[in-house]
């Protein structure tokens, strides 16, 4: 069975600083889909990111960067120099390939970013 | 951009009502899907739908539920006899062919 677990449940940090989101999965399978998204308080899922488990590649995104270790079976988000904007609730999910393809969700972690 | 349209964005419903939530999904998608969040509780998948008919369900997604894709471009979550644990938000997601899933933006079932 699949699973992912977001250890950090709620986060506060100060504008400007850097803040990383801990994301930690567990699976049998050898090909799957990780992600993150992005659920502000209007409650709409805005979608982050996509990473094969193939491509153990960091990627960088602008004042976001994710960090995909298979070793320890982690995907970390950061984002850096943070904005009140980026206050929201962010999921770390992950699914099969060429499984029965539904997205498993981590519980959350709700990151308030104060001024 | 395409997107995936949801509607109503907020339903209210007595216990016991039937309730019909509809989705409209990206037009060119094939894969097509059904999630619940309870308020402050994690996003849980309910069902999937392909060539018209259920990939998969959830233990979640029992007799009370359905999913109905009645013409080309609707795709319905239908709740028979709703109960007071079934308010959450619902999301309906597509995809195309090694797609990621697009989510909508969410209906808000209230059930009283």
């Amino acid at each position: 069975a699949q699973k992912v677990t977001q250890a950090q449940t709620e986060i506060s940090v100060v504008e400007k600083e850097d803040v990383t989101l801990d994301c930690v999965y567990e699976t049998r399978d050898t090909t799957y889909y990780l992600f993150w998204y992005k659920q502000p308080p209007s409650g709409e899922l805005v979608f982050l990111i996509r990473r094969n488990s193939f491509d153990e590649q960091n990627e960088i995104s602008g004042r976001y960067s994710w960090n995909f270790q298979k070793s320890t079976s982690s995907f970390n988000f950061t984002i850096t120099a943070s904005q009140v904007v980026d206050s929201a609730v962010y999921f770390c999910a992950l699914s099969i390939v060429g499984g029965d393809d539904k997205i498993i969700f981590g519980k959350g972690t709700r990151l308030h970013i104060l001024p | 951009e395409p997107e995936v349209t949801q509607t109503p964005s907020h339903q209210v419903t007595q216990m016991g009502q039937e309730v019909i939530l509809r989705c409209v999904p990206i037009s060119n998608h094939l894969y097509f899907y059904w999630y619940r969040q309870i308020l402050g509780q994690k996003v849980e998948f309910l069902v999937s739908f392909y060539n018209n008919e259920i990939s998969e369900k959830s233990e979640i997604f029992d007799d009370q539920f359905s999913v109905e894709r009645p013409d080309g471009s609707n795709f319905t979550l239908k709740i028979r006899s709703t109960k007071l644990e079934d308010s959450a938000m619902y999301f309906c997601a597509s995809r195309g062919i090694y797609q990621p899933q697009h989510f909508g933006d969410g209906t808000r079932l209230s059930i009283l």
